[in-house]
């Protein structure tokens, strides 16, 4: 089984500033991981994916996340926000080739950008 | 890029009638789909996986007389929740996928009100 904590569940911070959303995920498989953000009222959107290769993966509005295997870390993180960045983020690990390869998600991270 | 289309967004309905989500991949072909319920201010619980033409796999808890999920093509997928009760009022999203090793695409939700 896959288990994934996102350490923050609430992290503020000011606009232009730097940010980091931590993921810890444990699993007895090798797994492919996913950022997701959710705005109010809406679905999921992907902003990054890690498969294989590089550690360090940019995805869209300018974040990137890098994958640390021996911490079994993603955190995912972005040089400067904008207010808009405003949302919900969530990790998510699938394991490779088994149960179905569902996705574990954790329990996600509100990130608040103030003026 | 790929686009799930859920429908409808916004249900109100009264206790004891059923309720049907429509779940479309609109420019690919999901191999699986999934249901998710998203209370507030919380994580995903994943509901039931669904492929194409075979029967549902649901989650330990998730009543499969009370939550009916039919998979009838690469592009759909249905859940009807039946004589709903106002404890399963809910935000109700379907998400789909091609392959474990690519992301889920999600629909942007259901809110599910009962009276």
């Amino acid at each position: 089984a896959q288990s994934v904590t996102q350490l923050d569940s609430q992290v503020p911070v000011f606009e232009e500033a730097p940010v980091e959303l931590r993921c810890n995920y444990s699993s007895s498989v090798s797994v492919y991981l996913f950022w997701y953000v959710q705005y109010p009222n809406q679905g999921l959107q992907l902003l990054l994916k890690y498969l294989s290769g590089s550690t360090l993966v940019k995805g869209i509005n300018g974040f990137e996340a890098e994958f640390n295997k021996s911490q079994t870390s993603f955190h995912l993180r972005k040089p400067s926000v904008h207010i808009s960045d405003t949302a919900e983020y969530f990790c998510a690990v699938t394991p490779y080739n088994t149960n179905a390869g569902k996705s574990t998600f954790g329990d996600g991270t509100t990130l608040t950008v103030k003026p | 890029g790929a686009v799930v289309s859920q429908h409808p967004s916004w249900v109100i309905c009264k206790s004891g009638t059923s309720v049907k989500i429509e779940c479309r991949s609109l420019d690919f072909q999901a191999t699986t789909m999934f249901w998710y319920r998203q209370f507030p201010k919380q994580s995903l619980m994943l509901m039931a996986t669904s492929n194409e033409g075979s029967k549902a796999t649901y989650e330990q808890g998730v009543e499969k007389d009370k939550f009916l999920i039919n998979h009838a093509s690469l592009t759909l997928s249905t859940l009807t929740v039946t004589s709903a009760h106002p404890e399963d009022s809910s935000f109700y999203i379907c998400s789909a996928r091609v392959a474990p090793d690519q992301p889920q695409h999600f629909g942007d939700g259901t809110r599910l009100s009962i009276l």
